[in-house]
C-alpha cells in the first residue's frame, strides 16, 4: 500500500524567501508528526497532529515556522523568511492513531536556503 | 523518556550476524524499547520493540536484559542493503492520551562489508 509521501523532494531558496512543504499521510492515520533532522544529526521533533488538531508545537525553533493540518489528513509545514540555518531534511511521519505508537516516516524533504 | 547510550559506528561482515548494543539505565518500567534505521537519503523505518520479554519479528531479534537497562539489536544474516544508522529509542508507550513523539538519538551507523 501506499506509504507516507512528501514534496517536493528538493527544495533550494534564496535567504528571505517562503516556504512551504507538504505531507502526504497513511490514509486513515489520525497522528502526524514533523521532525526536522540537520546533516549528521538523528530528527528532531517539530511538531504533532492528531487529526486536524496541532497538539504540541512545542519543537518549531521560531515563529517563522508554522504548520497546518486543516481536514486532518494532508499537513503542509511553512517556514517564512527563510535562513541558513533552516536548511535540514524535513520529515513527516504518521502513526494509526494513539494508542499505536509505531511512526511511518516519509522519505524527507532536504531544504538548502542559500 | 530514558535516555540511550550506543556506540556512534559498527562494521560488520556480510552474512554474519550484527549485534548492535544500547545501554538505557535509567529506563522506567513503563518504558518500551524501540528500534528504528534509517538508510541513507531515506527516513527513519521501525525495526522492532518491546517491553521486557525477547522479540523477534522477521526483520530482527531484540534481547533486553532481566534488569532492562540494556539491549541488543540482532540481524542475524546481515546484508550490504542493512547499511544504515540504527536508533535506539526508549519511551512511554501505550499511555492513555495522545500519541508523543520520538527522540532520537546519534545512534550507531552499521557498516556491513562484503
Amino acid at each position: 500500500g501506499a506509504g507516507v509521501s512528501q514534496s517536493p523532494r528538493y527544495k533550494v531558496a534564496k535567504r528571505g524567501q517562503d516556504v512551504a512543504l507538504r505531507c502526504d499521510p497513511i490514509s486513515g492515520h489520525v497522528s502526524l508528526f514533523w521532525y526536522q533532522q540537520a546533516l549528521g544529526q538523528g530528527p528532531e521533533f517539530l511538531t504533532y497532529f492528531q487529526n486536524e488538531a496541532q497538539l504540541d508545537k512545542s519543537g518549531l525553533p521560531s515563529d517563522r515556522f508554522f504548520a497546518e493540518r486543516p481536514e486532518g489528513s494532508v499537513s503542509t509545514l511553512k517556514i517564512q523568511r527563510t535562513q541558513q540555518e533552516d536548511s535540514a531534511v524535513y520529515l513527516c511521519a504518521s502513526s494509526l492513531d494513539g494508542v499505536q505508537e509505531t511512526q511511518y516516516f516519509g522519505p524527507g524533504t532536504r531544504l538548502l536556503v542559500l | 523518556d530514558a535516555k540511550t547510550t550506543q556506540p556512534p559506528s559498527m562494521d560488520c561482515a556480510e552474512g554474519r550476524a550484527a549485534n548492535l548494543p544500547c545501554n538505557h539505565s535509567t529506563i522506567s518500567g513503563n518504558e518500551y524499547v524501540y528500534w528504528y534505521r534509517q538508510i541513507h537519503s531515506q527516513g527513519p523505518q521501525y525495526i522492532i520493540h518491546g517491553l521486557k520479554n525477547n522479540e523477534t519479528n522477521e526483520m530482527a531479534s531484540l534481547i533486553i536484559t532481566e534488569d532492562r537497562k540494556s539491549s541488543t539489536l540482532i540481524l542475524p544474516h546481515a546484508t550490504l542493503r542493512d547499511t544504515a544508522v540504527y536508533y535506539c529509542i526508549v519511551r512511554v508507550s501505550f499511555s492513555s492520551g495522545s500519541a508523543r513523539q520520538l527522540t532520537f538519538g546519534s545512534g550507531t551507523q552499521l557498516t556491513v562489508l562484503p
